[in-house]
């Protein structure tokens, strides 16, 4: 059974720090892993997405990838409160196009 | 303007009612997927498809059906055979290219409440 890990949270943040949400995986041949951002009440948006060992950055947002360790993160530099949202690893199953889940992070950014 | 949508938004269903969701999407991608969230969950895949007239079952298909005979739709049926449907659907869709990555992009979710 694959499974994705992810801390339910909530992580609190200050305005202006560094918000570092984690996941781990159980696939070892997985080679494709997500970062999705998930407003209350809406649907997830992707935000990242990771192929290779090591850091991929687009603006404020660094995807981290360590297959070895099966261990994937997603920082995001100066939060803003309008990162307030559920963060949701998603990893692509091997040998399909299927993604399997994690349940999601709730991070919270107070001003 | 490319997207996907759902429809409804909202939608309420006596016990014993079989209800269909609309998923049309204009990305020309090849395969969609079907998934169900509820509250402080994951997301959980029912249906997925990676070509016309072709689906498979994921995760928790019973009770829930699936058509696909054109590209850019991909309707799910809940069915009175399932007990537990209220929760919120999650339609999605991916390119599936050679090199590709395939990634996937959601609609907006439909809201189904069971009364």
């Amino acid at each position: 059974q694959k499974e994705v890990e992810q801390n339910s949270g909530p992580l609190s943040v200050p305005e202006g720090a560094i918000a570092s949400l984690n996941c781990t995986y159980s696939d070892r041949v997985s080679q494709s892993f997500f970062w999705y951002r998930q407003y209350s009440g809406k649907s997830p948006e992707l935000i990242m997405s990771i192929y290779s060992n090591g850091d991929k950055e687009d603006g404020r947002f660094t995807a981290q990838l360590n297959k070895a360790s099966q261990y994937v993160s997603l920082l995001i530099r100066d939060s803003q409160p309008s990162d307030s949202a559920t963060y949701l690893c998603a990893v692509k199953d091997s040998g399909y196009s299927t993604l399997t889940f994690g349940k999601g992070t709730m991070l919270l950014v107070s001003p | 303007d490319g997207g996907i949508t759902q429809s409804p938004k909202y939608l309420f269903r006596k016990e014993g009612q079989n209800v269909t969701l609309s998923c049309e999407q204009n990305l020309n991608h090849d395969a969609m997927y079907w998934y169900r969230q509820d509250p402080g969950q994951g997301l959980r895949l029912i249906y997925y498809s990676q070509i016309v007239n072709d689906f498979q079952k994921g995760d928790i298909a019973e009770g829930y059906s699936v058509s696909r005979e054109k590209k850019e739709s991909f309707p799910l049926t809940v069915t009175s055979a399932q007990k537990n449907p209220t929760a919120f659907y999650l339609c999605a869709s991916s390119s599936q290219r050679a090199g590709g990555f395939d990634e996937q992009f959601f609609g907006p979710g439909t809201r189904l409440t069971v009364l």
